[in-house]
């Protein structure tokens, strides 16, 4: 049964930090991975998709990297800003439609 | 447009009620989901809908009855609620793979309803 694990839980920085969020998957057999931001009581917001023959995507100050054999994800925020407050979740796909999300991490970014 | 709507927003209803919950999109998107989000909790999957067909049922409750009238459009039918059953009830949407054993594209979510069971 596919585990996601996101780490750390919570996370407080000063504005400007460049951070790293950790994702742990315990079966490399995916399709692909996203990642999504959440603001408190909100839906998701779909951030990055890497598929499973990939290794990265990047978009604006926002970069994935996606290691299967290792069962790992990596999302790298440069220049952090207080408007990245919000938590961010990694959801893996282990089926066609069949998605599991991570623990989450919840961000404050500190003006 | 890469908006998915749901209605109602909020929703408290007491456990002898019979409400649904509605989604849509007009992304043109044939794969819908359900999905079920407690505080502090990640999304779990309940339901997924490809080509208005029933694809996944994640051993939901039968309290909880899905249905898709058409491409754009999903409901919950929801009756005789538990209070535990009170969450986040968030609609996605995304399109299938062109051939089958590949992985979909990005999902996209929509606002979700905020249910209280009473």
């Amino acid at each position: 049964k596919q585990e996601v694990t996101q780490i750390p839980a919570a996370l407080s920085v000063p504005e400007g930090e460049n951070l790293v969020l950790n994702c742990s998957f315990t079966d490399s057999a995916i399709y692909n991975l996203q990642w999504f931001r959440q603001d408190p009581g909100k839906g998701l917001t779909s951030l990055l998709l890497i598929q499973s023959s990939q290794r990265e995507q990047t978009s604006g100050r926002l970069n994935a990297s996606l290691d299967k054999s290792s069962g790992r994800s990596t999302l790298y925020i440069a220049a952090s800003q207080p408007g990245d407050s919000a938590t961010y979740l990694c959801a893996v796909a282990s089926g066609t439609y069949k998605y599991i999300f991570g623990t989450g991490t919840r961000l404050k970014v500190l003006a | 447009d890469t908006e998915v709507t749901q209605t109602p927003k909020h929703l408290v209803m007491g456990m002898t009620n019979k409400k649904s919950l509605k989604c849509e999109q007009h992304m043109g998107h044939r794969a819908m989901y359900w999905y079920k989000q407690k505080a502090k909790k990640p999304p779990e999957l309940m339901f997924v809908y490809s080509y208005e067909k029933l694809s996944i049922n994640e051993s939901v409750p039968s309290r909880f009855s899905p249905e898709c009238p058409n491409s754009s459009l999903l409901n919950l039918h929801l009756h005789a609620l538990q209070p535990e059953d009170s969450a986040l009830y968030l609609c996605a949407s995304s399109q299938p793979p062109l051939t089958s054993g590949r992985s979909t594209d990005t999902q996209y979510f929509g606002p979700g309803t905020r249910l209280t069971v009473l």
